[in-house]
């Protein structure tokens, strides 16, 4: 079964900095399409979670371009550019397959201001 | 607009039975796997389980194998998740999610189910 740890688990940052945020697979996420699929979501104190990136590095529609993914394999980076206070959330990262529809949460990382 | 509203939460004895309900619209519903992820309080999301888009098929995380059933009503847009032998540790918020790993990503506001005597 896929595993996926996030670090830091907590991530305090000042406004306006970089903040970065680790996924790490217990097993290569390469599929056998050739993809690799890896997102990120977003979740917001109260709300619901919202996708931010998939495929690895392709942010979603409406996601500021402060947000970047990045990685391969088994090594996957959330980076955002300079963190505004809209920012403030839980991160998680995702893995799935088309099919199965089975999916596998990191542990989140929230980070603070 | 995809609206999806889930319904169905509440207070229920261990032991006890619940079914959520997530009515979906705006999209074409039966096309879709269709899925529900947990969120006990103050805790991280956990997968639970997802239907095909015929609910031929299902799929189950193992900390709710034999005690859930998926299953949906493609006439009516509407998922659901019967949950039984309920045990403290149950007790979460349930999303109602379309999640696509390419496509766009929908998902409910969430019901709160609370396991306590």
């Amino acid at each position: 079964d896929v595993v996926l740890t996030q670090s830091p688990l907590s991530l305090p940052v000042t406004l306006g900095q970089p903040a970065s945020i680790s996924c790490r697979s217990n097993q290569s996420l390469l599929y056998s399409d050739g993809n690799t699929y890896l997102n990120w979501f977003q979740q917001r104190p109260g709300q619901s979670p919202r996708r931010l990136i998939y495929k690895v590095s392709n942010r979603d529609s409406g996601v500021p371009d402060r947000f970047s993914g990045s990685g391969s394999g088994t090594d996957f980076t959330l980076k955002i550019s300079g963190v505004e206070a809209e920012d403030v959330a839980v991160y998680y990262c995702l893995h799935g397959t088309h099919w199965p529809p089975v999916y596998t949460f990191g542990q989140g990382t929230k980070l603070e201001i | 607009e995809v609206q999806m509203l889930e319904s169905g939460g509440g207070l229920v004895q261990p032991g006890g039975s619940l079914r959520l309900s997530c009515a979906a619209s705006g999209f074409t519903f039966s096309t879709y796997a269709m899925s529900w992820v947990r969120q006990a309080p103050g805790k991280g999301l956990e997968w639970v389980s997802s239907i095909s888009g015929s609910g031929t098929n299902t799929f189950y995380a193992d900390s709710v194998k034999g005690r859930c059933t998926i299953s949906r009503d493609n006439s009516k847009s509407t998922l659901y998740l019967q949950l039984s032998s309920l045990r403290a540790e149950d007790t979460a918020v349930y999303f109602c999610a379309r999640i696509h790993l390419v496509g766009a990503n929908y998902w409910g506001q969430g019901a709160l189910v609370t396991v306590s005597s």
